[in-house]
């Protein structure tokens, strides 16, 4: 069965540096996410990306974050300079063109040091 | 603005007793509406999920949950609970987001211990 991956499994940073959170969605879908949970909260939604460009985002996606589809297969999330309050689980999910139910991937726990 | 609410941030119970975790939404439009569950160090796995049709929907490892429209709720139902369904479980609601796009929303989560 298809599923969402993402690299790293872990990350782990110092404050101020830049990451990168990879993600490869189900190959036939259309609609790529990022959600974050930062430990003991909710899942939260931040950008959703169709067509090449960002469809919709979060109060918390805010200019540190950026998304982008470098090749056909790749969904990225970059974060310019980390802050501590970023330490989270970071998942990617994507879609098909039904939109009708988001797979997600493993997610990707990143550290604020 | 969808919203989603689990009663009970915290639930147990005996093993081979039954399971029910709680979710009410709130939807301006007639919803998608999903349980995911997350093991420890895991990352989401869909259970179930109601888009149209028949209202009693079955997922795997034998939960269930019923959509009723009048009670805007969505609770998650197995029989007997096993020890291997102790992980958090999360109700979600989608619809469509300003953008035209679908956009989920998820409740607190509900962690649910298995005693033996």
């Amino acid at each position: 069965e298809p599923e969402v991956t993402q690299t790293p499994s872990h990350q782990v940073t110092q404050m101020g540096q830049e990451v990168i959170l990879r993600c490869v969605p189900i190959s036939n879908h259309l609609y790529f996410y990022w959600y974050r949970q930062i430990l003991g909260q909710k899942v939260e939604f931040l950008v959703s990306f169709y067509n090449n460009e960002i469809s919709e985002k979060s109060e918390i996606f805010d200019d540190q974050f950026s998304v982008e589809r470098p090749d056909g297969s790749n969904f990225t999330l970059k974060i310019r300079s980390t802050k501590l309050e970023d330490s989270a689980m970071y998942f990617c999910a994507s879609t098909s063109e039904l939109q009708e139910t988001q797979y997600f991937g493993p997610g990707t726990r990143l550290l604020v040091l | 603005a969808q919203s989603v609410t689990q009663l009970g941030s915290h639930v147990s119970v005996s093993e081979g007793a039954l399971v029910l975790l709680r979710c009410n939404y709130s939807s301006s439009v007639p919803p998608y509406l999903f349980w995911y569950v997350q093991y420890p160090n895991q990352g989401l796995q869909l259970l179930l999920k109601y888009t149209t049709g028949a209202t009693l929907v079955k997922g795997i490892n034998g939960f269930e949950a019923e959509f009723k429209k009048s009670e805007t709720s969505f609770h998650l139902t197995k029989p007997s609970a096993h020890m291997s369904d102790a992980a958090e479980y999360f109700c979600a609601v989608s619809d469509v987001g300003s953008g035209g796009y679908q956009k989920v929303t998820f409740g607190i989560g509900t962690k649910l211990q298995v005693i033996p």
